[in-house]
C-alpha cells in the first residue's frame, strides 16, 4: 500500500510569492495534518483537516491556509513568502478518530 | 496547554551500548505519547504509542518506552543500538478527547552511534 505522498519534493520561491504544496493521504485516511519543521527545530502544527472541515489550527499566521478535497487528499498555501517560510512541510495523515498520524517525506521549501 | 522537553540535543554511544533518550511531558489531560524517528531528508516515522494501556510500550526495531505519570516522563530506550539507529528522534503529545489529534514535538534528540 501507498504511503503519505507530498509533492513537490523540493520548491524554491522568491520573497513575496506564492506557493501551493500537495498532500495525499494513506487510503482509507480520511484525516490530514500538515506541519512546518524548521531546521533544528521540531515539527509545529499548522492545520488538521477531517472530511473537508478544519479540525485544528496552530499558531500561524493568516497568510497560511489549507484545505482537503473530497478525496481526502489537502492542499497547503502559503501567501507572501518570508525567508523564514524556509522549512520541511510534512503532511500526515491519520484513520477516523486516531491518535496515530502517518508522515509524508515532505516538501523542503527555500525562500531565497 | 501541552508541551514536551526533550533532555539532550545530542546523545552519542558506543554500538552495542545502551541507548536512551529522555522525555517528559506537560498535559492538562491524559496524554497519547509518540516517539518517531527522522532519518536524514525524510519524514518521521512513527516507533511506538502510548495511548493508555500498558505502560511500558515495544515498538519497532527493538525500542521500547515506559510511560511514568509520576516523574510525567516517557523515555526511550533500546538494549543495544545498532549503526542504523543513527538518526534523529522525536518525542510528541496529544491530548485525549480534545477533538483535535494535533500533536505537539519536542525539540528532538539526534542519536550518533560510535562504532
Amino acid at each position: 500500500d501507498a504511503g503519505v505522498t507530498q509533492s513537490p519534493t523540493h520548491l524554491i520561491k522568491t520573497r513575496g510569492q506564492h506557493v501551493t504544496l500537495r498532500c495525499s493521504p494513506i487510503s482509507g485516511h480520511k484525516s490530514v495534518s500538515w506541519y512546518q519543521q524548521v531546521l533544528g527545530q521540531g515539527p509545529q502544527f499548522i492545520f488538521q483537516y477531517y472530511e473537508k472541515e478544519e479540525r485544528g489550527r496552530g499558531n500561524f499566521p493568516d497568510r497560511f491556509s489549507a484545505r482537503q478535497f473530497p478525496n481526502y487528499s489537502s492542499e497547503l498555501n502559503v501567501n507572501a513568502l518570508l525567508l523564514g517560510d524556509s522549512a520541511l512541510y510534512l503532511c500526515a495523515s491519520s484513520g477516523e478518530d486516531s491518535y496515530e498520524q502517518y508522515f509524508g517525506p515532505g516538501t523542503r521549501l527555500t525562500v531565497t | 496547554a501541552q508541551s514536551v522537553t526533550q533532555l539532550g540535543s545530542h546523545v552519542s554511544v558506543s554500538e552495542g551500548a545502551l541507548v536512551l533518550l529522555r522525555c517528559n511531558y506537560s498535559s492538562s489531560v491524559p496524554p497519547y505519547l509518540f516517539w518517531y524517528v527522522q532519518y536524514p531528508n525524510q519524514g518521521l516515522q512513527l516507533l511506538l504509542k502510548y495511548t493508555s494501556a500498558a505502560t511500558l510500550v515495544k515498538g519497532i526495531n527493538g525500542f521500547e518506552a515506559e510511560f511514568k505519570k509520576s516523574e510525567t516522563s516517557f523515555h526511550l530506550t533500546k538494549p543495544s543500538a545498532h549503526m542504523s539507529d543513527a538518526a534523529e528522534y522525536f518525542c510528541a503529545v496529544s491530548e485525549s478527547g480534545a477533538g483535535s489529534y494535533q500533536l505537539t514535538f519536542g525539540k528532538g534528540t539526534k542519536l550518533s552511534v560510535i562504532p
